[in-house]
């Protein structure tokens, strides 16, 4: 079993929906959750960061994590076609370990107008 | 501020030559590491380094070699290629240390191609 597991997609939805992207976790000692979006060709870049259970809004974008159930979600409202990109979920344990990411496989989203 | 920058952008070996895959950072992070992405695996650490002189393994690290003699640089060195090694590469780097939520910052990436 594989220690980040993420819903492979793809996912396809109309411009203005809500999306809801997920990953479960099987090791309790992580501590730092991630989501990065990557375009075509690029680089993965961080959209959001959280450290504790609950809720962290960042415009459009809602990151949930329960740590009880070991599960991620990243929540896009009113998706736009600029939304489209792959959407990685990367957890991490604490003290020295930081930087040493674990992925999810990566949902692809595309978001047509 | 250039960030993470990764050479070249892509590469075609035959099986059994050796390349290095080039990384640097102007961002004076103490922390760099290799991934490689393949379909359906998302990204897995290859190696990384705390800071210069000091590297580390990670998941999957048999083919390659690092070295950090400089806090900007951290080339990845296939010794000799295999197709398995088919991939895209990328370098990332952070602040380390008591920044426990600095976040990674990604080069574009390499793509190496192993016939």
């Amino acid at each position: 079993q594989k220690e980040v597991e993420q819903d492979p997609g793809p996912l396809s939805v109309p411009e203005g929906a809500i999306v809801s992207l997920n990953c479960t976790y099987s090791n309790s000692a992580f501590q730092y959750f991630m989501w990065y979006r990557q375009y075509s060709r690029k680089g993965p870049e961080l959209l959001m960061y959280t450290y504790s259970s609950g809720n962290k809004e960042d415009g459009r974008f809602t990151a949930q994590v329960d740590k009880s159930s070991k599960y991620i979600s990243l929540f896009i409202r009113d998706s736009q076609p600029s939304d489209s990109a792959t959407y990685l979920c990367a957890i991490r344990g604490g003290g020295t370990s930081y930087g040493k990411l674990t992925f999810g496989q990566g949902t692809i989203l595309t978001v047509h107008p | 501020n250039a960030g993470v920058t990764q050479t070249p952008k892509f590469q075609v070996l035959k099986t059994g030559q050796s390349m290095t895959l080039q990384c640097a950072q102007d961002m004076n992070h103490e922390y760099m590491s290799w991934y490689r992405q393949d379909p359906g695996m998302g990204l897995r650490l290859i190696h990384y380094s705390v800071g210069a002189g000091i590297t580390d393994q990670g998941e999957v690290p048999n083919g390659y070699n690092v070295s950090r003699s400089t806090t900007e640089d951290f080339p990845l060195r296939l010794l000799s290629a295999a197709p398995s090694q088919t991939s895209v590469y990328f370098c990332a780097s952070s602040y380390g240390g008591s920044h426990y939520n600095s976040p990674l910052h990604f080069g574009n990436g390499t793509r190496l191609t192993v016939t």
